[in-house]
């Protein structure tokens, strides 16, 4: 059983597009993660928010932490070729970095 | 400054025979956390291991054991293989310093098939 659901689970859009990504639970985080990750590598994090209701931006990338923290939104304006990839969000619930992972979305961007 | 790097980068296993896959921390850092990563799925913890000592367990077997050395650097073993678990082995490293949460650097993982 999953405890972080992610959707959707695939997404293909056009160059310049804007698109929305979720990562949802029933249960309360203290931390929430983003990462991308490509074929044959691992994940690269490119976010972690704390606090409920926390926004972060990174470049065309805008992050947000539910109120509750059982949720997060990814974000990205103007997608990219570059932006292409799995997209996949961790949820910490303890002090000893033991994440749970969401499925993932796997993003194509066309040109 | 050299990340996290992992050995083998691909392995191929026939069931009942033994693994064993090999980390080598972020420079600085001091624990080790293991994920399998099964096709088109996000990873899921194996364990991790913090001052030589597995110190968080997720929901696998007594087949999947692990160590770490005084250097930081890791291994996981698998014993008796079955199909299911090959899988993308992913490796994180972080340094421990007591906070809520600590940066995990992972890895580019080992592509283990069981045949």
């Amino acid at each position: 059983t999953q405890l972080l659901e992610q959707s959707p689970q695939f997404l293909s859009i056009q160059e310049g597009e804007n698109l929305t990504v979720y990562c949802n639970s029933s249960s309360v985080f203290s931390s929430l993660q983003w990462y991308r990750q490509e074929p044959g590598e691992g994940p690269v994090l490119l976010v972690t928010v704390v606090t409920g209701g926390e926004v972060k931006k990174l470049k065309r990338l805008t992050f947000q932490f539910g109120d509750a923290r059982k949720d997060s939104s990814l974000h990205i304006t103007a997608a990219q070729p570059g932006d292409t990839g799995l997209y996949l969000c961790a949820g910490g619930k303890d002090n000893f970095n033991k994440f749970y992972f969401g499925s993932g979305t796997k993003l194509n961007v066309k040109p | 400054d050299a990340g996290v790097t992992q050995s083998p980068t691909h392995l191929i296993k026939t069931r009942g025979q033994q693994v064993t896959l090999r980390c080598s921390p972020k420079s600085g850092h001091d624990t080790v956390s293991w994920y399998q990563q099964a096709l088109g799925q996000g990873p899921q913890f194996i364990f991790q291991y913090y001052e030589e000592e597995e110190r968080q367990r997720g929901n696998f077997p007594d087949r999947f054991s692990g160590h770490q050395f005084p250097n930081y650097s890791s291994e996981l073993n698998v014993n008796a293989l079955l199909l299911g678990d090959s899988a993308l082995y992913l490796c994180a490293s972080s340094l421990e310093v007591g906070g809520s949460y600590n940066e995990q650097f992972f890895g580019p993982g080992t592509r283990l098939t069981v045949l």
